[in-house]
């Protein structure tokens, strides 16, 4: 199947600081990818669909100057966590829909934890 | 009103046994897929399924896709250890459209 890799894989830091999160589809190209963000034992919940050349849209409740994304290739997407706090900590998980079959593939995820 | 209805939410059995995993909805999905996710690990794609009445096949699992393209089941058979995870069903109600996830399935083999 296809292949979505994702950097970086865990990441500390302090409040109030930034993190970007990269998002890359390494054989095919993905004209939309997606961001998710999971707490533990629950499923994904969608943040934002990230189109290439576009602007992203923003899932409902999901403040878009907080979480900017951008998608400048077909094959990167990377989300920036501005400012982040405590309460962003999670698991934030993207995947890369594959035109050919429809599907998305999803990256390893990347654990955030805010101090 | 959660779009895709996942059940059970946990299931806990005997590795050897079987159990089967439900994605109900009320809306037509253009397609829908089967996920399996491990802990502090992306999801990991199963299957997707298109036709309505469809069924695949991988190995011990079994997936079926509803006449009406509006539910989907997944079927372990003598499952095992290694089987254990979540499982996630996802739909999507056009074609590359965003998909709707269930809530997972919580799945635990024990030896």
């Amino acid at each position: 199947g296809a292949v979505v890799s994702q950097h970086p894989s865990w990441v500390i830091c302090k409040s109030g600081t930034s993190v970007k999160i990269e998002c890359r589809s390494l054989d095919f190209q993905a004209t939309t990818m997606f961001w998710y963000r999971q707490f533990p034992k629950q499923s994904l919940m969608l943040m934002a669909t990230s189109n290439e050349g576009s602007k992203a849209t923003y899932e409902q409740g999901v403040e878009k100057d907080k979480f900017l994304i951008n998608h400048a290739s077909l094959t990167l997407s990377t989300l920036t966590v501005t400012s982040a706090h405590p309460e962003d900590s999670s698991f934030y998980i993207c995947s890369a829909r594959d035109p050919p079959v429809d599907t998305q593939y999803f990256g390893p995820g990347t654990r955030l934890t805010v101090l | 009103t959660q779009l895709l209805e996942q059940s059970p939410q946990f299931l806990s059995i005997q590795e050897g046994e079987n159990l089967t995993v439900y994605c109900n909805s009320s809306s037509v999905f253009s397609s829908l897929q089967w996920y399996r996710q491990e802990p502090g690990e992306g999801p990991v794609l199963l299957v997707t399924v298109v036709t309505g009445g469809e069924v695949k096949k991988l190995k011990r699992l079994t997936f079926q896709f509803g006449d009406a393209r509006k539910d989907s089941s997944l079927h372990i058979t003598a499952a095992q250890p290694g089987d254990t995870g979540l499982y996630l069903c996802a739909g999507a109600r056009t074609n590359a459209g965003k998909s709707t996830f269930g809530d997972g399935t919580t799945l635990t083999v024990k030896p």
